[in-house]
């Protein structure tokens, strides 16, 4: 049972273009919801995370939209960078106990200069 | 300040043995998480640790088990290994169970 849809699956952006990662969610009770980024031979780093109080959050290049009517949520990389070329995950975590997250598939970026 | 720290890094093992790894959490971090990566199945959560007792646990057979020491170093076990197990084994820390986690570079499992 997939509780975290991720699309795309992989992504080709041009160097100074937006990366747009999609997320959907089924269990409303999730209240955590951190992105994930992941290099080659290294465990997932919080990129950024958001609740459901809050519409976007910013954090330099990387934005999360957050629209919970539709229970979706999104990672944007404005400029991305040959560096950006990651796995990123997105994830969900219930009240209480934010160490047991569920995981999206992954989404594998490539940023071509 | 040292990250997480995974025990061994690379392990090959033949079906039917069992096999231990071992987290070291961050220092003053309380709460130790354990998950399974695989390329079909992603990251799926195993369990939970926190003050030495299991808090959460995902769907994962019992032939994979964990424990957390006094110290907040943990192990976690499989026995009766299955080719299905081949795995990257992620261990996340967090100070407590409010927090974000810190993932380790992972125990790279091979079964034969």
């Amino acid at each position: 049972q997939q509780q975290v849809k991720q699309s795309p699956q992989s992504l080709i952006v041009q160097k100074g273009g937006i990366s747009i990662i999609n997320c959907a969610y089924e269990n409303t009770a999730f209240d955590y919801f951190p992105w994930y980024q992941q290099f080659p031979g290294k465990g997932p780093a919080l990129l950024i995370a958001i609740r459901p109080d809050v519409s976007e959050k910013k954090e330099g290049r990387f934005t999360i939209s957050f629209n919970k009517s539709a229970k979706q949520f999104s990672l944007h990389i404005m400029d991305s960078q040959p560096g950006d070329s990651a796995t990123y995950f997105c994830a969900a975590g219930l009240p209480g106990g934010y160490q047991k997250v569920t995981f999206g598939i992954g989404t594998k970026l490539q940023v071509i200069p | 300040k040292a990250g997480v720290t995974q025990t061994p890094r690379y392990l090959i093992k033949t079906r039917g043995q069992q096999v231990t790894l071992s987290c070291s959490p961050i220092s003053g971090h309380r709460s130790v998480s354990w998950y399974q990566q695989t390329p079909g199945q992603g990251l799926q959560f195993l369990f939970e640790y926190f003050s030495e007792t299991q808090r959460n646990k995902g769907n994962f057979p019992g032939r994979f088990s964990g424990r957390q020491f006094s110290n907040s170093r943990s192990e976690m076990n499989v026995s009766t290994l299955e080719l299905g197990d081949s795995a990257l084994y992620l261990c996340a820390s967090s100070l407590d169970r409010a927090n974000e986690q810190f993932f380790g570079p992972g125990t790279r499992l091979t079964v034969l």
